[in-house]
């Protein structure tokens, strides 16, 4: 069984520029999650997505988009960057059930830094 | 708007001390609970996790929790913590708003001594 697995590990961007994560669910899930998580904070919620439609959002302005495939794998957009920013992007994915939340599974995350 | 709040940043315990982090939340409607560790070097992973039925609730390596509706409370315990539990622990709630939203506490770093 394959873990979540995500892509880049680390990327560097100035303020201003565009940027796109990336990430594979676990084989068998099609719930994907994504969150922020800033130094010494836990990880704040982006949104999440079911079956390929936005199915929850958190607190984040529209520049932070997403996209889920029909393989459910799942990208992160995040438009204009800004010094804040810079934060471990994690993606989670968790088993087909949308009416019971279940475990999610944690991949390692996308460094991203801002200059 | 939903909020979880871990009582303590850091703990430190010897090998053999009992364990107990705090988790409050404020949502007044119905929450699914977590508590999720974090290892040195490691993915999140879950710990343990409340849906409904018995408020206490057993993890694994010896972990357990108790929902406290009344107090809006999920506190993780362990009655003795070995060196290998050395890591940080966020507690987070789910709840359906319109759309599911799944809010973190800020974490708590707990480090044992051997």
């Amino acid at each position: 069984e394959t873990g979540v697995t995500q892509s880049p590990t680390h990327l560097i961007k100035t303020r201003g520029q565009q940027v796109t994560l990336r990430c594979s669910s676990q084989s068998g899930h099609n719930t994907v999650s994504w969150y922020q998580q800033a130094l010494g904070q836990g990880p704040q919620f982006i949104f999440q997505y079911y079956r390929e439609e936005e199915n929850g959002r958190g607190n984040f302005p529209p520049r932070f988009s997403g996209l889920q495939f029909p393989n459910y794998s799942s990208e992160l957009n995040v438009n204009a960057l800004e010094l804040d920013d810079s934060a471990l992007y994690l993606c989670a994915s968790s088993s087909p059930d949308r009416e019971i939340v279940n475990e999610q599974f944690f991949g390692p995350g996308t460094r991203l830094t801002v200059l | 708007a939903q909020s979880v709040s871990q009582h303590n940043h850091h703990v430190i315990l010897s090998e053999a001390a009992s364990l107990e982090l705090g988790c409050n939340y404020s949502y007044g409607g119905t929450v699914n609970l977590f508590w999720y560790v974090q290892y040195p070097g490691q993915h999140l992973q879950l710990l343990l996790k409340y849906f409904s039925g018995d408020p206490l609730v057993k993890g694994i390596k010896g972990f357990e929790a108790e929902f406290i509706k009344s107090k809006f409370s999920f506190n993780l315990r362990k009655p003795s913590v070995q060196w290998s539990d050395t890591a940080e622990y966020f507690c987070a709630v789910n709840a359906y708003t319109g759309g599911f939203k799944t809010i973190f506490g800020a974490g708590t770093r707990l480090f044992v001594k051997a």
